[in-house]
């Protein structure tokens, strides 16, 4: 199958950690991204995957398991301007190489 | 290069008329996605383009929505007989290669009344 899975909403406190999961039912994975989406707002590129691992720009990191399907967001020292809705999405190879999004994990960050 | 464009940003149109938007994408990019959002939830993939070439339409669209992309660059996005459930935004993305990011336009309301 092609779903890819997040959880529908997440609350944290100004100046935590939340880490957003993202797990994908496929074979012939070709690269996982993770997008912002401020309300009323286009999404804007977080980061890429296509190799296991850690990948850290500032505060957002992003990990990948191709084995287990799976990859996360990492928000460290959370910030009110955080909240917001993060999209994970695959590209498939198995669905002609194109960008399929979760539903996307709304992030309400309080003070 | 501005990065891609939608036109119009809004549009409200009486439930049964026809309605185009139009996506100009980063010049050099060859891949261009149409999506649909509706409040609460992720892009739903609608159709995508490699080149001139549309290469999947969803199943999940009627034969009312269809897309062109006739010359490689621009693309546009027509809903015939619009009908309130089609009330969305309506998302254009391109990248350069399948496997790079892609970026997204500002999209188009579309309201039917």
């Amino acid at each position: 199958g092609q779903n890819i899975d997040q959880p529908t909403e997440m609350t944290a406190t100004e100046g935590a950690i939340v880490q957003i999961n993202c797990t994908y039912q496929t074979s012939g994975f070709n690269g996982l991204f993770w997008y912002q989406q401020h309300a009323g707002e286009a999404p804007t590129f977080l980061s890429y995957n296509v190799l296991d691992g850690l990948e850290e720009k500032g505060r957002f990191s992003s990990f990948l398991s191709r084995s287990k399907g799976y990859s996360y967001l990492l928000l460290k020292e959370l910030q009110m301007k955080d909240s917001a809705s993060y999209l994970c999405a695959g590209v498939l190879k198995a669905a002609g190489n194109k960008l399929t999004f979760g539903g996307g994990t709304r992030v309400l960050v309080k003070p | 290069d501005t990065g891609v464009s939608q036109d119009p940003r809004h549009k409200i149109t009486k439930r049964g008329q026809n309605v185009t938007f139009r996506c100009d994408p980063i010049s050099e990019h060859n891949r261009l996605y149409w999506y649909r959002q509706t409040l609460g939830q992720g892009p739903e993939f609608l159709t995508y383009f490699q080149n001139e070439a549309q290469l999947e339409k969803s199943r999940l669209l009627s034969d009312r929505f269809s897309a062109e992309r006739p010359k490689g660059s621009f693309s546009t996005l027509e809903i015939q007989r619009t009908e309130q459930g089609d009330s969305a935004m309506y998302l254009c993305a391109s990248s350069l290669v399948p496997e790079a990011e892609a970026f997204f336009g500002q999209g188009t309301r579309l309201t039917v009344v």
